[in-house]
């Protein structure tokens, strides 16, 4: 079993519609970040947890909201879903610690807004 | 604030060719630097990391050396093979302290097709 594991796989929806995309982890790491890639711009942090009660906003926040249900699970959601929102979203985890922690990133939800 | 600048893609090569991906940086302090690939349908993997300049990082074959002095991470593989086909990321986590703590920038990612 995947220790990050990201539901669901693909997602397509319309504009204006609530969507959430999931994530749950078995490594018992305390940090857990969501990103999106989009072609010829890498990742880029959305949101980041360092802890159950520690949520910080990452760089393009905007039109985002997460949800740290407990150690295991963070959760993205988009409130009213727009076409720019359409990506590639990872979820990753990492140990606390210190700058040297490496992240384990899900396979990623592939999410068209139509 | 934080920057990763990698070379630009897609890189094509022939089996058994020398792998050079460059990577240049900005940050402020002492950023720990890794690559992650990222292979076709999968989420990225950590491939190498170093903390401290002049640190090696290596596996698979592939390597990369922290250069403060040009704040430089480039990648080497001295044979690809065609299964190293992948996107190659850079990355720098920040190492000043404060709620931003171990936050990772990431270039924007290398494409690698290595023909038979």
């Amino acid at each position: 079993d995947a220790d990050v594991t990201q539901t669901p796989r693909n997602r397509i929806t319309k504009t204006g519609k609530r969507i959430m995309l999931e994530c749950s982890q078995t490594k018992g790491h305390d940090r857990m970040y969501w990103y999106r890639q989009d072609p010829g711009l890498g990742l880029r942090l959305i949101y980041y947890s360092f802890d159950v009660k520690d949520i910080n906003k990452g760089e393009i926040s905007d039109g985002y909201s997460v949800s740290r249900q407990a150690q295991a699970k963070f959760s993205l959601s988009l409130e009213s879903a727009i076409p720019n929102q359409t990506a590639l979203y990872f979820c990753a985890t990492s140990e606390s610690g210190g700058a040297n922690q490496p992240q384990h990133f899900g396979d990623g939800t592939r999410l068209s807004i139509l | 604030g934080d920057s990763v600048t990698q070379m630009e893609g897609p890189v094509t090569l022939s089996e058994e060719a020398f792998l050079t991906i460059n990577c240049t940086y900005t940050a402020t302090g002492y950023p720990s630097l890794f690559w992650y690939v990222q292979y076709p349908g999968e989420g990225l993997q950590l491939l190498l990391k170093a903390t401290k300049a002049d640190d090696k990082g290596s596996n698979k074959g592939f390597e990369a050396t922290y250069r403060k002095e040009t704040t430089s991470f480039h990648l080497e593989k001295g044979s690809v093979q065609v299964s190293d086909s992948a996107v190659y990321f850079c990355a720098l986590s920040d190492s000043m302290g404060g709620t931003s703590y171990g936050k990772l920038t990431f270039g924007q990612g290398t494409i690698l097709t290595v023909h038979p």
